[in-house]
């Protein structure tokens, strides 16, 4: 199947800073791409929607000046947790859609932790 | 997207079947259902999915009821690596979909 990689798969960060989490789709052109979060113990929580060129469409109640997200091309997503505090640890998650004629199928990534401390 | 129904945890012994269903009641004449699992800190791996008629495949097989309000995900011969949580979701098969993640069934394949 198709492979979505992302980068780092763990990150601790101190306070305040940003960091930025790469998501590549390595066998396929990506139109859309989708970010989401997990805490502990629960299910994962869709963040926002991306297609190539354009802004992403966030979900009700995800700060889009603080997760910011750039798709800037058909193989390429980035999420920057900017001004990171210790409720943003997470386990980030993107995945990559190839939007193809007849087949709109979902790949996940392995997933990013981030640790803010 | 329709909202599904799932147990939140169910046992399976080694080597037999195991058998998650999902309801899905509200679910639209254009929606497919679509099986993923999540091992321990890990991303979703899709499993399988279908519209109307039964799927398999090397996984899994997906049995979906005639009126489509409910369906049920068989891993034919669970091993312990089966154990994990898995989601049954709903949704279109079209551009502009969004896969949304409800609570899923934590299931726990026991020696």
């Amino acid at each position: 199947g198709a492979v979505v990689s992302q980068h780092p798969s763990r990150v601790i960060c101190k306070s305040g800073t940003s960091v930025k989490i790469e998501c590549r789709s390595l066998d396929f052109q990506a139109t859309t791409m989708f970010w989401y979060r997990q805490f502990p113990k629960q299910s994962l929580m869709l963040m926002a929607t991306s297609n190539e060129g354009s802004k992403a469409t966030y979900e009700q109640g995800v700060e889009k000046d603080k997760f910011l997200i750039n798709h800037a091309s058909l193989t390429l997503s980035t999420l920057t947790v900017t001004s990171a505090h210790p409720e943003d640890s997470s386990f980030y998650i993107c995945s990559a859609s190839s939007g193809l004629a007849a087949s709109y199928e979902q790949y996940f990534g392995p997933g990013t932790r981030l640790t803010v401390t | 997207d329709a909202k599904t129904t799932q147990p939140p945890s169910m046992d399976c012994a080694e080597g037999r079947a195991a058998n998650l269903p999902c309801n899905h009641s509200t679910i639209s004449g254009n929606e497919y259902v679509y099986w993923y699992r999540q091992i321990h800190s890990q991303g979703p791996q899709y499993i399988i999915h279908g519209l109307k008629n039964n799927e398999t495949n090397e996984m899994a097989s997906l049995i979906i009821t005639e009126d489509r309000k409910s369906s049920t995900l068989i891993l034919p011969h669970a091993t312990l690596r089966d154990t994990a949580v898995y989601y049954c979701i709903v949704r279109v098969n079209t551009g502009g979909f969004k896969t949304i993640f409800g609570a899923g069934t934590r299931l726990f394949v026991k020696a």
